[in-house]
């Protein structure tokens, strides 16, 4: 799977449209842009993925660039409870005998302050 | 509620101990995959089980192993433990192979503590 750089740390103020970046330059055609997010010491939680198009959802909007080599999430009015690591993963968009697992970097830790 | 359970949430346990994690995956999900993440690292894959078969190994040491059994549930047992082995351990699960849209779902993960 492509690797993807996100930054390390993040702020955003409470009621603010948060905007977390993530590059993955050398992805492929085959292989989608995963978000998740980890909320001290909890599961991953599934926040949402795309291949090319933008997608929006309950949670979120990702937005894609043309080229696919980068991407950002929005959480359009954050709330402190969004405050958690988020995770951009780049996984294969089929499956094949190597498993189709992710593989999580270090994430953006994101703290929502009042 | 990611609809994956794991049990039990805590444990505490002696080194050179064995324990066993179980995992029921989401109702109709075949894939099982093990995570581990110690005290401030990130999550490690461990391995994944589609239908009862092993599938994927990552970074599992050979003190661990797992299955997945008819039902689907799933089980990873940890032998001789040791005080590194101190760490969170999550299971996901996710649709079966081919569905083009099919993201893993995590469980809220068993605590383990080897003193």
């Amino acid at each position: 799977d492509a690797k993807t750089t996100q930054p390390t740390s993040m702020d955003c103020a409470e009621g603010r449209a948060a905007n977390l970046p993530c590059n993955h330059s050398t992805i492929s055609g085959n292989e989608y842009v995963y978000w998740y997010r980890q909320i001290h010491s909890q599961g991953p939680q599934y926040i949402i993925h795309g291949l090319k198009n933008n997608e929006t959802n309950e949670m979120a909007s990702l937005i894609i660039t043309e080229d696919r080599k980068s991407s950002t999430l929005i959480l359009p009015h954050a709330t402190l409870r969004d405050t958690a690591v988020y995770y951009c993963i780049v996984r294969l968009r089929f499956y094949n005998n190597a498993g189709n697992m992710l593989t999580f970097g270090g994430g953006t830790r994101l703290m929502v302050k009042p | 509620d990611s609809g994956v359970t794991q049990t039990p949430k805590h444990l505490i346990t002696a080194t050179g101990q064995r324990v066993t994690l179980r995992c029921s995956p989401r109702s109709g999900d075949l894939s099982v995959y093990w995570y581990q993440q110690s005290l401030d690292q990130g999550l490690q894959f461990l391995i994944q089980y589609y239908n009862g078969e092993e599938r994927a190994k990552g970074n599992i040491l050979e003190r661990f192993s797992a299955q997945q059994f008819p039902d689907l549930h799933s089980e990873l047992n940890l032998s001789s433990l040791e005080l590194g082995d101190s760490a969170l351990y999550f299971c996901a699960s996710s649709a079966p192979p081919g569905t083009a849209d099919s993201p893993l779902h995590f469980g809220n993960g068993t605590r383990l503590t080897v003193t």
